[in-house]
């Protein structure tokens, strides 16, 4: 059975400083693509970042990178210089038969 | 924009009732994948269609269904509604490879009343 498991319900960090979010999953499938999305208060879910398990490189889309260690099955999301602007919250999916998802942490950005 | 369009954006009904929630994926995207979020919660599978069949069932109730037409938009029906259904109900799309990212519509907010 497939498990996401995010362990921080809520992050605060500083304006310009970088964080990470924790995301562990478990899965019997030798396939798999892990994804973080960010839901903003208005609700629609926005796409970040997309790590496939045969990828050796971890993700980079812009600010944002996932720390994928795959022995130890996690697939973290690091942003950087963060923004007042990322304050939301943010799921951790995976995909193999399902595409499910964490339960999410929410982040909030300090001035 | 996403692609994907969900509709309706609203919907309020009496405990009981029937509704049903529509969702157009993306040109080209074969596979359909629907979730309810709940107050404060996390997005939990219901279902998955891909090319008209379902492919995969999470933890959806007997009074819910769903099914995904020829021209792939996919209908969730959701029938003798209680007030814990009240729920964003989120489809999303996807070419139907694992290495591809799921776009989402903008949900169905509904209120069970």
């Amino acid at each position: 059975a497939q498990k996401i498991t995010q362990t921080q319900p809520g992050m605060f960090v500083q304006e310009k400083e970088a964080v990470t979010l924790d995301c562990t999953y478990d899965t019997s499938d030798q396939s798999y693509g892990l994804f973080w999305y960010k839901q903003p208060s208005s609700g629609e879910m926005i796409f970040l970042i997309y790590q496939g398990s045969y990828d050796e490189q971890n993700a980079t889309e812009g600010r944002y990178s996932l720390n994928f260690q795959k022995a130890r099955k996690s697939a973290n999301l690091v942003i950087s210089a963060s923004q007042l602007g990322d304050s939301a919250m943010y799921f951790c999916a995976m995909r193999g038969g399902k595409l499910i998802f964490g339960q999410g942490t929410e982040l909030s950005v300090k001035p | 924009d996403s692609g994907v369009t969900q509709t309706p954006k609203h919907l309020i009904t009496a405990t009981g009732q029937r509704v049903t929630l529509r969702c157009s994926p993306r040109s080209g995207d074969l596979s359909v994948y629907w979730y309810q979020q709940s107050l404060d919660q996390g997005l939990q599978f219901l279902i998955h269609y891909y090319n008209g069949e379902e492919r995969a069932k999470g933890n959806i109730l007997e009074r819910f269904s769903a099914q995904q037409f020829p021209d792939l938009h996919s209908e969730l029906n959701l029938s003798s509604l209680e007030l814990g259904d009240s729920a964003l109900y989120f489809c999303a799309s996807t070419l139907g490879h694992q290495n591809t990212e799921a776009f989402f519509g903008q949900g169905t907010r509904l209120t069970v009343v």
